[in-house]
């Protein structure tokens, strides 16, 4: 079974640049999570899907941090203008949803770099 | 919301020794506790998890304990090995792995 699929792994941007970053779910999966981690600390959520719902999107910085997953499957997160404090590892991950054996999988992340 | 809060935030073993990383939460309505292990550069990788509804699990050389009268709830790892030295995370969650909110993670190396 393959596992969630980021790409692209590594991105370098100047500041006040657009990037996005692209993320496919374990097949099957329902339910998709982006999240952010700053060197040393743990993941922090910026937004779930359950399908092509965004039903948790309440730490997503809603002035430059857009996603969509407009098919239910795959997921782009997009920052538009990027500022230097931007720079961290954006981790997707995935899980199915079945009551008591629900687990997140993670994806392998994009370091982001903004100059 | 909820909060974890994990110590220490450096272990260092000898090869062989037991590990032990402890967390706490906030939400006495969490019932879904898993641990993810992460390497340098690589990505975060589930090792264990358990459920309110048991106090322990064990796989292999790792252990997992939860008291949820203290909510507290605790990693062990035996015989350690250097190819367990990495950042371990905890995680609590209400309902399902749906909400999870993370400690700030544990750097374990292992001497050889």
């Amino acid at each position: 079974e393959a596992g969630v699929v980021q790409s692209p792994r590594y991105k370098i941007i100047e500041k006040k640049q657009p990037v996005a970053f692209w993320c496919n779910p374990i097949s099957g999966h329902n339910t998709l999570y982006w999240y952010l981690q700053n060197l040393g600390q743990g993941p922090e959520l910026l937004i779930r899907y359950e399908n092509e719902e965004a039903v948790d999107d309440s730490q997503l910085p809603k002035d430059r941090f857009s996603a969509e997953r407009l098919k239910g499957v795959d997921s782009t997160l997009k920052i538009q203008p990027a500022e230097l404090g931007d720079s961290a590892v954006y981790l997707c991950a995935s899980s199915s949803g079945l009551a008591d054996r629900d687990t997140q999988y993670f994806g392998p992340g994009t370091r982001l770099t903004v100059l | 919301g909820e909060n974890v809060e994990q110590h220490p935030s450096t272990l260092s073993v000898q090869e062989g020794d037991s590990a032990v990383i402890k967390c706490t939460y906030s939400d006495s309505a969490s019932n879904y506790f898993p641990w993810y292990k992460q390497e340098l550069g690589k990505r975060p990788q589930l090792i264990i998890d358990i459920r309110s509804n048991v106090g322990e699990k064990k796989d292999q050389r790792i252990a997992v304990t939860l008291n949820k009268t203290a909510k507290h709830f605790s990693l062990h790892i035996t015989e350690t090995q250097p190819e367990d030295s990495a950042v371990y995370f905890c995680a609590a969650s209400v309902g399902s792995a749906r909400q999870l909110t993370f400690g700030s993670g544990t750097q374990l190396t292992v001497l050889p």
